[in-house]
């Protein structure tokens, strides 16, 4: 069963800190993709990850996908308030026979910055 | 319309009531999905379609739970004799691509936010 765990379940910062969230699996994933949802709203895609080590930058974000890809990180430098939200990581779900059917999701990252 | 649409946006239902979400995917998707998000948790899988076709529904919780895309655009879920335990924010999601790979993005619906009392 493919699983995605993430952590730190729930963070809250201050304005201007730097933190690290974590996307982690016993699967090999062909490529894994990071969302963040703001309340009321659904997940809108940051990035996706394909290739292992593969380094990723969104203006203060960074995305890191591991060796083995069975794991990712998202690294905000300078938090903002506007920076706070639900952050999913996601994958391609292998169906049997191996196709890619949907998406599975890790059960997110809340982070909250303070102003 | 530019995104994919929900409605309602919000549905109360007594329990034993029957309900039905609809979602406008963007238009000449050709993948729709349908996830479960309960409070403070990620997206669960439902369902999904190609087109019309429902390829994958090992995510319908039980027999109360239906789903369909007759026309191959708009869907409707429907729930049967809801219970408490199906409060939850149903999403709905669509790809222009037949399947998910790297190269490709499921765009998300705000939602619609079930309450069974």
């Amino acid at each position: 069963t493919q699983l995605l765990e993430q952590s730190p379940q729930f963070l809250s910062i201050q304005e201007g800190e730097n933190l690290t969230v974590y996307c982690n699996s016993s699967s090999v994933f062909s490529s894994l993709q990071w969302y963040r949802q703001e309340p009321g709203e659904g997940p809108v895609l940051l990035v996706t990850v394909v290739t292992g080590g593969e380094v990723k930058k969104l203006k203060r974000l960074t995305f890191q996908f591991g060796d083995a890809r069975k794991d990712s990180s998202l690294h905000i430098t300078a938090a903002q308030p506007g920076d706070t939200g639900l952050y999913l990581c996601a994958g391609p779900r292998l169906n049997y026979g191996g196709s890619q059917g949907n998406l599975i999701f890790g059960k997110g990252t809340k982070l909250s910055v303070k102003p | 319309g530019a995104g994919v649409s929900q409605s309602p946006r919000y549905k109360v239902a007594k329990r034993g009531q029957d309900v039905a979400l609809r979602c406008d995917p963007i238009s000449g998707h050709v993948s729709l999905f349908w996830y479960q998000q309960a409070l403070g948790q990620g997206p669960e899988f439902l369902t999904y379609f190609q087109n019309e076709a429902q390829l994958d529904k090992s995510g319908l919780p039980s027999d109360r739970f239906f789903a369909e895309r007759p026309e191959g655009s708009v869907s409707t879920l429907k729930i049967q004799r809801t219970q408490q335990e199906d409060s939850a924010v149903y999403l709905c999601a669509s790809s222009l691509e037949r399947i998910l790979t790297a190269n490709t993005e499921a765009f998300f619906g705000q939602g619609t936010r079930l309450t069974v009392v």
